[in-house]
């Protein structure tokens, strides 16, 4: 596709549920980038991938959460038990690379309700 | 550590008027780059305009245009003949030169009336 692709749109789930969310990155970006944005807040880091590189996981809020990239391309990030906290919307960005210089390309991000 | 402040939660402005966003930042770096972020209701983030410290000029997009006060920290954002298409939250960011990691404001969030 033209553009990043995140699924699904809109998540509701109960309160101890694991789930996944699906970032299709563009065509020929190396560098990926899950972002966590809460009601009124900015924007939260959460893990950032470079090819094949370790990830930075740093921004990663516990250890309930988790991400994976596959073959240098789509990746998913977890939540497993999910709580009420996590209610938020997870939003993904790709770029060429991963540097100062360069535009980063955002999805339109994964709603999640934890009821 | 870098921070990002934007001290306008809500601004609104009329149609075909002028408003701006306001963004100070922190740093110790000396050689960064700065963005403003759209956000429509759409969810989806899109590049409003980059500006480079190293570059005294003030980056201009069409209608958009910063005002980069680098002794200040200050980077703000200038839209000229709003439109209603212009209702959105506006991010600004920031980001080090060889780094990767940008660090975002909390955002404004730009009402325009008819």
């Amino acid at each position: 596709g033209a553009g990043v692709s995140q699924s699904p749109s809109n998540k509701v789930t109960e309160k101890g549920k694991d789930v996944e969310l699906r970032c299709d990155p563009i065509s020929g970006h190396t560098a990926l980038y899950w972002y966590r944005q809460s009601l009124g807040q900015g924007l939260e880091f959460l893990i950032y991938f470079q090819g094949n590189s370790a990830p930075d996981k740093s921004g990663l809020p516990s250890d309930r959460f988790s991400a994976e990239r596959t073959g240098g391309s789509v990746s998913t990030l977890t939540i497993q038990r999910t709580q009420q906290e996590d209610s938020a919307v997870y939003l993904c960005a790709s770029t060429r690379e991963g540097g100062g210089t360069g535009e980063l390309f955002f999805g339109e991000g994964s709603r999640l309700t934890v009821l | 550590a870098q921070t990002v402040t934007q001290s306008q939660p809500e601004m609104s402005v009329q149609e075909a008027e002028t408003v701006t966003l306001s963004c100070t930042y922190d740093t110790s770096e000396n050689n960064y780059y700065l963005f403003w972020y759209k956000q429509p209701p759409s969810r989806q983030m899109i590049l409003v305009i980059r500006q480079e410290a190293y570059k005294q000029q003030n980056a201009t997009e069409n209608r958009f245009s910063v005002n980069f006060q680098k002794a200040a920290k200050s980077f703000s954002l200038k839209i000229s003949d709003s439109q209603l298409g212009d209702t959105a939250m506006y991010f600004c960011a920031f980001i080090g030169a060889g780094s990767y990691q940008l660090t975002f404001g909390k955002g404004t969030k730009l009402s325009v009336i008819p």
